[in-house]
């Protein structure tokens, strides 16, 4: 059976910073692209990053890119999103999301999902 | 804005056949995969069809998605009270690198 599991999120101050992590089991994580999607509080699911499974294919919204970057320990079958300069609107429910690694192919198994709060 | 348009909400009576509209462009709809995820509030986004209309194991048959060209359709028919949710469309954009997401469909079962 398919897992994905976030933590660490929280509360953070404007400006903070923060590590999300995503621990996957049941299925092969070195050769599945792996993903962020969050949503911000009443709002649509919005796209963050894709990592594919050598972490040689990286992408990123162009409205996070020099603030978020997303990486993988395939030895830990483990996922993170390092957020930095965290403002207000970052504030969303976080999603780990598995895909295929063919192009094209998007998210088929998703984590429950973590809360990150960015507030003073 | 989302890259992906779809209609805020639709409706249907216990029985009904409805169908969920999303628009897109040549470098994503017309161009790579269309998904579509049911999201139940307060729960994790559930994947209905992937790669245009293929559903998952334990999805009912009553889901079924299309594509033509640059826009796609979810339809969902013998609409039951279970299904009232939010549903989104996604495709990959090669033109951004990038994915997209419709902006959501609230659909209510009267």
């Amino acid at each position: 059976e398919v897992q994905l599991v976030e933590s660490g999120g929280g509360l953070v101050k404007p400006g903070g910073s923060l590590r999300l992590s995503c621990a996957a089991s049941g299925f092969t994580f070195s050769t599945s692209s792996m993903n962020w999607v969050r949503q911000a509080p009443g709002k649509g699911l919005e796209w963050v990053s894709s990592i594919s499974g050598s972490s040689s294919h990286i992408y990123l919204a162009d409205s996070l890119k020099g603030r978020f970057s997303i990486s993988r320990d395939n030895a830990k079958n483990s996922l993170y999103l390092q957020m930095n300069s965290l403002r207000g609107d970052d504030t969303a429910v976080y999603y780990c999301a598995r895909a295929k690694e063919n192009y094209g192919d998007l998210f088929d198994y998703w984590g429950q999902g973590i809360l990150v709060t960015v507030s003073s | 804005q989302s890259v992906l348009t779809q209609p805020p909400s639709a409706s249907g009576t216990p029985g009904q056949r409805i169908t969920i509209s999303c628009s897109g462009s040549s470098s994503n709809i017309g161009s790579n995969y269309v998904y579509w995820y049911q999201q139940l509030p307060g729960t994790a986004p559930k994947l209905l069809i992937y790669r245009n209309n293929q559903r998952p194991s334990g999805v009912p048959d009553r889901f079924s998605g299309s594509k033509s060209g640059t826009s796609a359709s979810l339809a969902i028919s013998g609409l039951r009270s279970e299904d009232e949710a939010d549903y989104y469309c996604a495709a990959w954009d090669g033109s951004l690198s990038a994915g997209m997401f419709g902006g959501g469909t609230k659909l209510t079962v009267l």
